[in-house]
Order: structure tokens, then sequence, then C-alpha cells
């Protein structure tokens, strides 16, 4: 199952953008990068997930190398309520069961 | 629109008593799973289901036992519970497949063992 890297924490500025790197060096070809954050003690949320693409939505960008070893995730803008623990996971699931592994996270703080 | 319902939100147990663990999803999810959250730590998978009737071993299934009788419910249950099972529980619901998309996950049960 390929494992990924992040960096324990990370700063940012409100209003700037927030590039969160990841290192997925092992990850085969049929497994897809997924992004979670969560904030406080809450459930975890989903943000975006992608295979080999570029990925953008309301809330966040997915920047995949082409050789798919590391991801970007970036948030255009960030503000307060983005402080959270963000976690990289690329998908283990056998059988068609959406397990994921949790890491433990980038712990990113939106300074004022 | 419920999504996914954890109860009890916090309970606190003796060593030894047994408890259940309930989740319920409204999503029609074939996909349901149980992790725990240590402090400072990430999530992991103790048990899971593709559907009813089926369910698999996670990463840390010991002392759990789980259930799929129906597809809305997926209740974990601690026969003897012990100091190590302090901990906060998340249910998570989504679609099966290759291509999956959002996990679901509710909002946690906070479980201290005394």
């Amino acid at each position: 199952d390929a494992k990924t890297t992040q960096p324990t924490s990370m700063d940012c500025a409100e209003g700037r953008a927030a590039n969160l790197p990841c290192n997925h060096s092992t990850i085969s070809g049929n497994e897809y990068v997924y992004w979670y954050r969560q904030i406080h003690s809450q459930g975890p949320q989903y943000i975006i997930h992608g295979l080999k693409n570029n990925e953008t939505n309301e809330m966040a960008s997915l920047i995949i190398t082409e050789d798919r070893k590391s991801s970007t995730l970036i948030l255009p803008h960030a503000t307060l309520r983005d402080t959270a623990v963000y976690y990289c996971i690329v998908r283990v699931g056998t059988r068609g069961a959406n397990n994921l592994f949790f890491g433990t996270g980038t712990r990113l703080t939106v300074i004022p | 629109n419920a999504g996914v319902t954890q109860t009890p939100k916090f309970q606190v147990l003796k060593t030894g008593q047994s408890m259940t663990l309930q989740c319920a999803q409204d999503m029609n999810h074939e996909y349901m799973s149980w992790y725990r959250q240590d402090p400072g730590m990430g999530l992991r998978l103790i048990h899971y289901s593709v559907g009813a009737g089926i369910t698999d071993q996670g990463e840390v299934p010991n002392g759990y036992n789980v259930s799929r009788s129906t597809t809305e419910d997926f209740p974990l249950r601690l026969l003897s519970a012990a100091p190590s099972q302090t901990s906060v529980y998340f249910c998570a619901s989504s679609w099966r497949g290759a291509n999956t998309g959002e996990l679901f996950f509710g909002e946690g049960s906070r479980l201290t063992v005394l």
C-alpha cells in the first residue's frame, strides 16, 4: 500500500494561498489521492480527490505531478476557518471498499 | 438531511463493561466503517462493511465486534471494555467501488474506560 509523507505543521497568512505538499512515491497506477481535513475534534471532512489530472472544486485545487509521486493541495485564499489538520491519503480500497489510511497529517494554522 | 448519525456522543465505562456504539446513515450507502482516533494520532480503521451481511476487519479489530443486518445501520460492540479502548470513535459511509469519492463521517463518539 502506498504511504504518504507530509510536513508536520505549516503556517499561512490569512488571505494568502496555502500550499500543502504530499509525497506518495510508491503510489500505483490505479490508486487515487484523497485530501481530507479535520477541524478540532470533528469528523474528517472530504476536500478533493484525483487520479492523475489536476482537479478543482469550490474548496480547493489538487495538483498532481506527472509521475504521480507527489501532489499539492491549494487553498486559494486561506481563512481562519481553514485552520485544521489536513490529511493526504492514497486509497487502498479492496473489494470495492473505501478504506482510507490516515497518517498524522499536516497541521495548518492560518494566522490573522 | 441527517447524513451519518452516531450515538452516544459521550460515554464513560468501567473496565469489563460492554456497550454498543450506534451508527446510522440515510444515504443508502453500501460501504460503512468504524475508525478510532487517539490523541495526536490519525484515524485507524477498526472494521468495515461493503453491504448488508458483509463485514471485514480493518487495521485494529481486536476487542470489537460488528454486524450489518441492514444497509442503514452499522453498530460497533465492545464486549469487555479496557482502558486501552479510551478513544474517539468515528463512523463513516460512502458508495463502494473503485472511485467512490467522498467518505462521509459522523461527529464522533467519545469513550472513556476507567
